[in-house]
């Protein structure tokens, strides 16, 4: 089967760099990516990892490690508006290979 | 153009009483989904299709039915509420091109069901 690790929640201050970690176990690889969720929101689609090293979007950036199943997110330059939940997700080993399956959350809290 | 619409956006049932949770999508995706979503426990899968006509057991399908007879509609049943089903449900679509290649969902605005 397939799952996810995360922090459940990171704080951290406007301006700051944060690193969301995801750590994972999956009977089959094809990639990582991340969603945002604001408080009352739905999960939006942010980034997607299939190979290895840093795929840069303006302030947000994620990371892959297939050798360590290993991802993370990093934020810069925190503005308030950060403050969210971010999910990391794996596409499911089903035999269609269209489902994701999503972490546990990491809610991030910025203040000024 | 919409995207994903959920309807309704609230509901309250009393234990035993059954309702059926509107999915609509307007992006003519074929892939369609239903999450539940509880505090401290992420997005869990409950149903998804791959296509009209056809639908598949996710990780919690149990006391949940679903039904895919258009390509743009996709319906969660509850037959008998149970508080357990106390949740946030989700409901998401994509294309073929967009889960193969990117992991990119889109998701409706959520239905925030409680029962007593």
């Amino acid at each position: 089967g397939q799952s996810l690790e995360q922090p459940s929640e990171v704080t951290a201050v406007e301006g700051a760099i944060v690193q969301i970690n995801c750590t994972y176990q999956t009977s089959g690889f094809y990639g990582l990516s991340w969603y945002q969720q604001h408080d009352g929101g739905a999960p939006t689609f942010l980034s997607y990892n299939a190979l290895d090293g840093l795929e840069e979007t303006g302030r947000f950036s994620s990371f892959l490690s297939r050798s360590d199943s290993y991802g993370y997110l990093l934020l810069q330059e925190l503005q308030m508006k950060d403050s969210a939940s971010y999910f990391c997700a794996v596409r499911d080993s089903d035999p269609a290979g269209t489902a994701l399956i999503f972490g546990k959350g990491t809610t991030l809290s910025v203040s000024s | 153009n919409a995207g994903v619409t959920q309807t309704p956006k609230f509901r309250v049932l009393k234990t035993g009483q059954s309702m059926t949770l509107l999915c609509a999508q307007d992006m003519n995706h074929e892939y369609m989904y239903w999450y539940r979503q509880d505090p401290g426990m992420g997005l869990r899968l409950i149903h998804y299709s791959v296509g009209e006509g056809t639908t598949a057991k996710g990780e919690v399908p149990d006391g949940y039915n679903v039904s895919r007879l258009k390509k743009q509609n996709f319906l969660l049943g509850l037959e008998s509420a149970a508080p357990s089903q106390t949740s946030v449900y989700f409901c998401a679509s994509s294309s073929l091109l967009r889960t193969v290649y990117l992991h990119e969902q889109f998701f409706g605005p959520g239905t925030r069901l409680t029962v007593l």
